[in-house]
């Protein structure tokens, strides 16, 4: 089935620091990935949608200056959440999927914690 | 995309028993995607309906799709300690993107 590596899957920072996340795609073209927010016992909240080649569409509510995202191959999406706070501290989790209403293949998401 | 509304919020049985969650939806889909999640993990697809569909099998799994009441069922028949997970329904619609709701959080007591 379709793989998608998600990491680092753990990292803990200090206040203030730029954390990047990535997400590949190992055995498909993903034409389409998204980035999720999910909070304890919370569901997943939808952050960000990334085509391949353009610029990401944020949901509302999201600050796109906060929470970089760059698509540059069919392979590859990265978060980057920057000049991260306390309250930025979350489970991250990508998904991505190929051309046509397929179903989303998620990674196995990042904890972020800052101090 | 529409948000999906999962039914129960929780469910406990015991191992061997059948789990049945619901989805109910509010307006027309092209298909349905059900999920699960481990605890600390992403998310995993486990079967998709499309809306001219009513019924679907995969293993253990039995899903179905009434459009006329807008409402999905997931069956899990002979549940097993390791089906313990979030379990989320997802409609789908020409846009790609899919909005969870709160999931039914499914307990198997071995």
């Amino acid at each position: 089935g379709a793989v998608v590596s998600q990491h680092p899957s753990w990292v803990i920072c200090k206040s203030g620091t730029s954390v990047k996340i990535e997400c590949r795609s190992l055995d498909f073209q993903a034409t389409t990935m998204f980035w999720y927010r999910q909070f304890p016992k919370q569901s997943l909240m939808l952050m960000a949608t990334s085509n391949e080649g353009s610029k990401a569409t944020y949901e509302q509510g999201v600050e796109k200056d906060k929470f970089l995202i760059n698509h540059a191959s069919l392979t590859l999406s990265t978060l980057t959440v920057t000049s991260a706070h306390p309250e930025d501290s979350s489970f991250y989790i990508c998904s991505a999927t190929g051309p046509g209403n397929q179903p989303q293949h998620f990674g196995d998401g990042t904890r972020l914690s800052i101090l | 995309s529409q948000q999906g509304e999962e039914d129960p919020q929780a469910l406990s049985i015991q191992e061997g028993e059948n789990a049945t969650m619901n989805c109910s939806y509010k307006t027309s889909i092209n298909n349905l995607q059900w999920y699960r999640q481990n605890s600390g993990r992403g998310l995993v697809h486990l079967i998709l309906i499309r809306s001219n569909e009513r019924e679907k099998h995969s293993g253990r799994l039995r899903v179905t799709l009434d459009t006329s009441k807008k409402s999905s069922s997931l069956l899990i028949t002979a549940s097993r300690a390791a089906d313990t997970a979030s379990y989320f329904c997802a409609p789908g619609d020409s846009s790609y993107k899919l909005i969870f709701g709160s999931g039914t959080r499914l307990l198997v007591r071995p």
